[in-house]
């Protein structure tokens, strides 16, 4: 079965920090893969995504993720992070075929940054 | 403006009730899906329907009950609410690349805090 794990929980940084969040998938086919970012008490926006091609991604508000097939994994990272960077942080993936583009999620990371 | 949209936003009721959640999206999608988020903010996927058809059904209680009259829209239906039931509720829809075979990202819904006390 799909999962997807993601190494921190919460993670709390200061301002300028440099952030990287750790995300690994368990799937043996092609998987189509997704950051989503949930401000609090909003609904989930798409930071990025990655389907094919050059596997480093860049997504909004200076996000970016490498995909490496080798380790499943697809970590997001940002050089200089900002207050208003403080939200919870999903990675999922969907199967490229079949499985009706269900998602399936990681147990999210909050990141709070301190001004 | 063009979006996933659900009614209500909060919803508070007493064990035992039946409730509605709406969902409509103007994106012109052919699928959409519910899912529940818990407490501890894990989110899982019930179900997923591509046009009017239900094509997921991840091990919902079948007091649970989604119903989608056109493509445009899929409401969620709860029998008998259970304490467990308290959740927010997210909808989302996304196209699908026939060419591929490929379900692109999903554009989700504000969500919905159902609290069954």
């Amino acid at each position: 079965a799909q999962s997807v794990s993601q190494h921190n929980h919460h993670v709390i940084l200061s301002e300028a920090a440099s952030l990287e969040l750790g995300c690994n998938y368990s799937y043996g086919g092609t998987v189509n893969l997704f950051w989503y970012v949930q401000y609090p008490g909003q609904h989930l926006q798409l930071l990025l995504k990655y389907f094919s091609g050059d596997p480093l991604v860049k997504g909004i508000k200076g996000f970016e993720a490498e995909f490496i097939k080798s380790k499943f994994s697809f970590n997001l990272r940002k050089p200089s992070v900002q207050w208003s960077d403080t939200a919870e942080y999903f990675c999922a993936v969907n199967a490229r075929l079949n499985q009706g583009g269900k998602l399936i999620f990681g147990q999210g990371t909050e990141l709070s940054v301190k001004p | 403006d063009t979006a996933v949209s659900q009614t209500p936003k909060y919803l508070v009721t007493q064990m035992g009730n039946d409730k509605s959640i709406k969902c409509e999206q103007n994106l012109g999608h052919d699928t959409m899906y519910w899912y529940k988020q818990d407490s501890k903010k894990f989110l899982k996927i019930m179900f997923s329907y591509n046009n009017k058809e239900l094509i997921i059904n991840e091990t919902v209680p079948n007091r649970f009950s989604p119903k989608s009259p056109d493509k445009a829209h899929l409401n969620l239906h709860i029998n008998s609410l259970e304490l467990g039931d308290s959740a927010v509720y997210f909808c989302a829809s996304s196209p699908r690349d026939r060419g591929r075979k490929s379900y692109n990202e999903q554009f989700f819904g504000p969500g919905t805090r159902l609290t069954v006390l």
